[in-house]
Formats: C-alpha cells, structure tokens, sequence
C-alpha cells in the first residue's frame, strides 16, 4: 500500500537557520511526490514537486527539496528560516496504482519558526 | 481567474440536517476531489470525479453523496448531518496526467451540534 510518513509533529527552528522538514514514503513504482503548505484558515499552497531528474527540487518561496530514493526520503529544506514560514506542511505522494491519481498526504508538521 | 471557489465558508448544523457543500473551479480541471481535515489525521479523501457527469467513492465515503453535472462544479451532500463530521471540508481539482499540481479551495468548515 501506498503511504506517507511525517515522523514530527512540530518543528521548533531559531530565525535565519536552517530548517528541514521530513517525510518518508513507500510506494510501489516511481514516486509522484509533493509538498504543500497550509497557512491559518487557508487551503494548501503548492510549494513544489518531484516527478522524475535532478533529485534537489527548488520551489516556492526560497523551499527545496531532496529526493533520495535509497531512503525512500523527500524532505523538504530551507537555507534559512523567517517567521512567516511557520505554517503547517504536508508531504503528498499520487496514488498511481488505482487510476484516481489521488494524494496520499502525510499527517503534517507544524513548523514554528521563533524570532 | 478565481482558481478554487467553495460555498459555505462556514456552517453550524444540528444533527440530522442536511447541506450542500459547493466547490467551483475555472481552470478546465478534468479531476475534483473533497477532502475532509481533522486535527492529527492529515486530509482524507471522501469522494472524488474523473470527469463530467462521473464520481467515485475516496477513503472515508460513508455519510457523504457527490454530483458533478457540470465540469466546473462539484458538490458534496451530507444528507443527515451527524457531530463525526464536524470537520474541515475542502476541495482541490487538477489536470491529467497525474504528475499535475492539485489546486485546493480555501476551505470550508462545518460544524456539527
């Protein structure tokens, strides 16, 4: 079966550092993975995507992400944090087994960037 | 280009009534989906549609009914409301293939007394 796994619920980083965010996942075949950003009381934002290439993905707002695909990982990393990151992410794969191209998302990380 | 558009933003019902959750979208997005957003469970599928005029069961289907007359709309139903659906409901739609990015609603939340 498909899944995604968040492994941290929160996330606490100091301003100007640098924040990863993680996600794992497993599914069978090549992973479609996404992530998205989820500020208060609003829908999720695109920030980018790994569909096949280089594995370091560049998005939105100054996020990237790396694709490992020996520790089936994609976390998502910024160079240096600012206080309007803080916001709740979530980590997608699509289902391609079943035909609904559906996301499968993870539980999300709630990342707190302290000034 | 207003993107995802859902009506309500936010709704009380008591339990047993019913309501139709609207999600609009104009970017000419063959696939709609409704996800539902508790606290700690990520978003999980309720239904969703490959097209005009089709819909199929997602994850969590029971309790819920789905229409797609027209391709730019799609509506959720909670024919007898019940306190397990309050929740956060929202809407996404997308292109084929599936390697395209899903564009989500800004969501609507119900509560359920």
């Amino acid at each position: 079966a498909q899944s995604v796994a968040q492994p941290e619920d929160q996330v606490n980083v100091a301003e100007g550092n640098p924040l990863t965010v993680k996600c794992t996942y497993s599914v069978s075949g090549n992973p479609y993975l996404f992530w998205y950003v989820q500020y208060p009381n609003r829908g999720l934002q695109f920030l980018l995507k790994y569909i096949t290439g280089d594995n370091l993905v560049k998005g939105s707002y100054g996020f990237e992400a790396e694709f490992n695909k020996s520790q089936t990982s994609f976390h998502l990393k910024k160079p240096s944090a600012l206080v309007s990151d803080s916001a709740l992410y979530f980590c997608a794969v699509r289902d391609l087994t079943s035909g609904t191209y559906k996301y499968i998302f993870g539980t999300g990380t709630r990342l707190k960037v302290l000034a | 280009n207003a993107g995802v558009t859902q009506t309500p933003k936010f709704r009380v019902l008591k339990t047993g009534q019913s309501m139709t959750l609207l999600c609009a979208q104009d970017m000419n997005h063959e696939y709609m989906y409704w996800y539902r957003q508790d606290p700690g469970m990520g978003l999980r599928l309720i239904h969703y549609s490959v097209g005009e005029g089709t819909t199929a069961k997602g994850e969590v289907p029971d309790g819920y009914n789905v229409s797609r007359l027209k391709k730019q709309n799609f509506l959720l139903g909670l024919e007898s409301a019940a306190p397990s659906q309050t929740s956060v409901y929202f809407c996404a739609s997308s292109y084929w293939p599936p390697q395209e990015t899903q564009y989500f609603g800004p969501g609507t939340r119900l509560l359920v007394l």
